[in-house]
């Protein structure tokens, strides 16, 4: 059983559109994350979520929209993409009330802009 | 500030000890981690430690911490080819539900 599953795990799309990357986890974690690794593999954290709510907001431009239907899903929709957004996006799921929120990673979904 | 800093890069040969180190710049971190990355694979957590302990070992697996200098260490024994990977490591600041990552440190196991 996949833990954090995401989906497409690669994406090649042309500049201007909008696209969506799907992410579930199945351990009954009540928070979850999108992260952007670049091409010099540095992670950065995006957003992240507790029972569907938004509690971090990294600076990221408003193009990006995650959506959380459930607390197993998390989504994220892109609007108007640019080269620059190429770069591989992890989720990720914890549970905090847990002191190490031991975070768990999806694969990865690699998105190249075109 | 929420710095984490590592080493690039990592030669040693297969059957020797690799250390690894991270530096880190908030001292109010509750929870320090080491995550390992294969080519074209997610992260896969290898340990983590607690600010409060100097050290944990976990079969080859030994972190070192060391608070006065905010210093941390992943040290592994009997490195073998698999090990070749990148390895991050990562703090979670207290109230914060997110990790910030070190670059990573690109660990190459020569036979």
């Amino acid at each position: 059983d996949t833990a954090v599953s995401q989906t497409p795990k690669y994406l090649v799309t042309q500049m201007g559109n909008d696209k969506s990357i799907k992410c579930e986890q199945n351990l009954g974690h009540d928070t979850m994350y999108w992260y952007k690794q670049d091409s010099k593999k540095f992670l950065k954290i995006m957003f992240s979520y507790n029972n569907k709510e938004l509690i971090i907001n990294e600076t990221v431009p408003n193009r990006f929209s995650p959506k959380s239907p459930d607390k197993a899903h998390l989504n994220l929709h892109i609007n108007s993409l640019e080269l620059g957004d190429s770069a591989v996006y992890f989720c990720a799921s914890s549970q905090e009330d847990r002191g190490a929120a031991e975070a768990f990673f999806g694969q990865g979904t690699r998105l190249t802009v075109v | 500030g929420e710095d984490v800093e590592q080493s690039l890069f990592l030669s040693v040969r297969e059957g020797d000890s690799s250390v690894i180190n991270c530096t880190y710049t908030d001292s109010s971190s509750t929870y320090l981690y080491w995550y390992k990355q294969e080519p074209g694979a997610g992260l896969q957590l290898l340990t983590y430690i607690f600010s409060n302990m100097d050290m944990k070992q976990d079969q080859r697996l030994t972190v070192l911490l060391n608070k006065k200098d905010k210093h941390l260490s992943l040290r592994i024994a009997d490195t073998q080819t698999g090990d070749s990977a990148i390895y991050f490591c990562a703090e979670n600041l207290r109230g914060r539900r997110a990790l910030t990552f070190g670059s990573g440190t690109r660990l190459q196991v020569q036979p």
